[in-house]
């Protein structure tokens, strides 16, 4: 596609209700990124895939939290037992090469999450 | 660890007036510095860049110079128009890790006609 797309736009949900999100990178882009952006802040990095594999997952907030990648394109960021304080924007992410470094990030326009 | 503090919002600016949102960063190592924007229902759009001191960072009349001295890297505009009004997000990238951006709370810039 011409941008990252992200679904859904809005998730509303129940506390302790799975939730998945989806990001589809643009084609031929390597990197893939997740963020979540709470409300007043700026984006908090959470987790980087080159290809399929997760190369970071150290802004992974706890266990419940987990992305995957398989067949390098499509990712999914799955949160299991949502809690209020999951509640923010969720930001996907890509670039075109293996080594981000100074590359320019294309964002989504993110999945808003509601969790109640 | 890596932090930027962006000047808080929002502001609001006439038509053709002169702007500067201030940005300061703390980092290991020798960063690379980004100033990031995102109109109303878009993702972030990178802006402009700079990767080492002094460079000087410009795209669509907007700059921002990379000050290693003062650890700085304010956005300017001489001239702001109203399709300018979003919102804008100083970050870096530093040290081992980086792919990985650290970003500000981001600035609402609203320019009236």
């Amino acid at each position: 596609g011409a941008g990252v797309s992200q679904s859904p736009r809005y998730k509303v949900t129940k506390r302790g209700q799975d939730v998945a999100l989806r990001c589809d990178p643009i084609s031929g882009h390597v990197s893939l990124y997740w963020y979540r952006q709470a409300l007043g802040q700026g984006p908090e990095f959470l987790t980087y895939f080159n290809y399929e594999a997760q190369q970071d997952k150290s802004g992974l907030p706890n266990d419940r939290f987990s992305a995957e990648r398989p067949e390098g394109s499509i990712s999914t960021l799955t949160i299991q037992r949502t809690e209020q304080r999951d509640s923010a924007m969720y930001r996907c992410a890509s670039s075109l090469g293996v080594r981000a470094t100074n590359e320019k990030l294309f964002f989504g326009s993110g999945t808003q999450l509601s969790v109640l | 660890g890596n932090s930027v503090t962006q000047m808080e919002g929002p502001v609001t600016l006439s038509e053709e007036a002169f702007l500067t949102i201030n940005c300061t960063y703390t980092a290991t190592g020798y960063p690379s510095l980004f100033w990031y924007v995102q109109y109303p229902g878009e993702g972030l759009q990178l802006l402009l860049k700079a990767t080492k001191a002094d460079d000087k960072g410009s795209n669509k009349g907007f700059e921002a110079t990379y000050r290693k001295e003062t650890t700085s890297f304010h956005l300017e505009k001489g001239s702001v128009q109203v399709s300018d009004s979003a919102v804008y997000f100083c970050a870096l990238n530093s040290g081992g890790s980086n792919y990985k951006l650290t970003f500000g709370k981001g600035t609402l810039l609203t320019v009236n006609p």
